[in-house]
């Protein structure tokens, strides 16, 4: 166990829906990093926030947002799904921004049908 | 950006032997990371290496910065270690891993 907690393990929906993927980090980590796992673009980074703002940016389509809290957890929010969307979602935490280990939760897997 | 090149892509052993997995990158790196993906699809850090070797029960792992690789050693596998060994880095400064596409393993009993 990571200690880092994702929920829903898995989350079947359709085109066109929205859905909230959220992230717990594990304790005393600043920093919450979203990854998208397909088949055809491998493991993506997506988004960083540390310690409530948002630090930086990958490939994240402007459908998808996310937010971390002042509790420090975080949600990325997915909105007018397309197929294409359908995914493995990863959460990872640090203690740092930078050159520091990142830990994973066990992941999000968004069916869209 | 840098590039991650993970070999062999795919890799079949038989319970008990050894292997070695390549990990290369394009530019220096300020942190790197080896994972296990299981077939449940959870990832698994097993080192963060961004140079020097480190150990741990019958896994290990070399990175040699200056020449930009790293090696992650498997010894006396289980089927257990099925699974996807993915090799991550990130550069000076940034703050994204970026993962190579990773070495499929099979030990079969």
């Amino acid at each position: 166990d990571s200690g880092v907690t994702q929920t829903p393990k898995h989350l079947i929906t359709a085109t066109g829906q929205r859905v909230t993927l959220r992230c717990s980090p594990r304790s005393g980590d600043l920093s919450v990093y979203w990854y998208q796992q397909s088949l055809d673009q491998g493991l993506q980074f997506l988004i960083q926030y540390y310690n409530g703002e948002e630090r930086a940016k990958g490939n994240i389509l402007e459908r998808f947002s996310a937010q971390q809290f002042p509790d420090l957890h975080s949600e990325l929010n997915l909105s007018s799904l397309e197929l294409g969307d359908s995914a493995l979602y990863f959460c990872a935490s640090s203690v740092m921004s930078v050159n520091t280990e990142a830990f994973f939760g066990q992941g999000t897997r968004l069916t869209v049908v | 950006g840098i590039q991650v090149e993970q070999s062999p892509p795919d890799l079949i052993l038989q319970e008990g032997a050894n292997s070695t997995l390549r990990c290369n990158f394009s530019d220096s790196v300020n942190n790197l990371q080896w994972f296990h993906q299981n077939p449940w699809g959870q990832l698994i850090n097993l080192f963060y290496i961004p140079s020097g070797t480190k150990q741990n029960g019958r896994l290990s792992a070399t990175t040699v910065a200056t020449e930009r690789y790293s090696l992650l050693y498997i010894s006396s596998s289980q089927t257990t270690d099925s699974g996807v060994y993915f090799c991550a880095v990130a550069q000076g400064g940034s703050e994204k891993l970026v993962f190579g596409k990773g070495t499929k393993l099979t030990v079969n009993p």
